[in-house]
């Protein structure tokens, strides 16, 4: 069973669209963090959100949290070739007895912006 | 400041040979976690360590995979017997205290044949 899906799980566009990329559970998170992962490397923390109804953003990139802290999506402007990569979300849940550090992975949204 | 280092960052073996990895975490970094990334997957993660403890090895395939950690600083991670579906990245990170901003390694690919 996979606590947390991601959509779409390929994408790719032209250097200046917009995109967004969803992330979905059916529990509600105690937290969740975004990632960025480029090929060869490891992942790289990009946010994390804990309120729900958050919006935080990082230069083009704007993140938002659901009300309800069940979802989130990541909004990028303007993409550039510099933002290709593997977008990962992960979290913790409210109810799920793993340990304090156990956060789950979504299967991630491979981004590819071409120039 | 350095980084999470690992080595290797490649190798290739033959289903049921032995296999080994090493990871150095940030300096200072009380926890140190070992993922496994399967291709096409996010990372699960095996085993977390605080200081040279064992915190949670609950998804650690423990008749295979082995970890340790002697004087809380450095890391390896074994595996004995390896199987094809250990073909994998495995990845390193650390963090200052259990539940912190985790810092990634680049990770070991490994491709067992």
């Amino acid at each position: 069973t996979q606590l947390l899906e991601q959509s779409p799980q390929f994408l790719s566009i032209q250097e200046g669209e917009n995109l967004t990329v969803y992330c979905n559970s059916s529990s509600v998170f105690s937290s969740l963090q975004w990632y960025r992962q480029e090929p060869g490397e490891g992942p790289v923390l990009l946010v994390t959100v804990v309120t729900g109804g958050e919006v935080k953003k990082l230069k083009r990139l704007t993140f938002q949290f659901g009300d309800a802290r069940k979802d989130s999506s990541l909004h990028i402007t303007a993409a550039q070739p510099g933002d290709t990569g593997l977008y990962l979300c992960a979290g913790n849940w409210e109810n799920y007895g793993g340990s304090q550090g156990n956060l789950i992975f979504g299967k991630g949204t491979k981004l590819s912006v071409k120039p | 400041e350095a980084g999470v280092a690992q080595s290797p960052r490649y190798k290739i073996i033959e289903k049921r040979q032995s296999v080994a990895f090493w990871c150095n975490p940030i300096s200072g970094h009380a926890t140190l976690y070992w993922y496994q990334q399967i291709l096409g997957q996010g990372p699960k993660l095996l085993i977390q360590f605080q200081n040279n403890g064992v915190v949670d090895d609950s998804q650690l395939p423990k008749d295979r995979f082995s970890a340790e950690r002697l004087k809380g600083v450095d890391s390896t991670l074994k595996i004995q017997p390896a199987k094809l579906e250990d073909s994998a990245v495995y990845l390193c990170a650390s963090s200052l205290v259990g539940g912190g901003k985790r810092f990634f390694g680049p990770g070991t690919r490994l491709t067992v044949l």
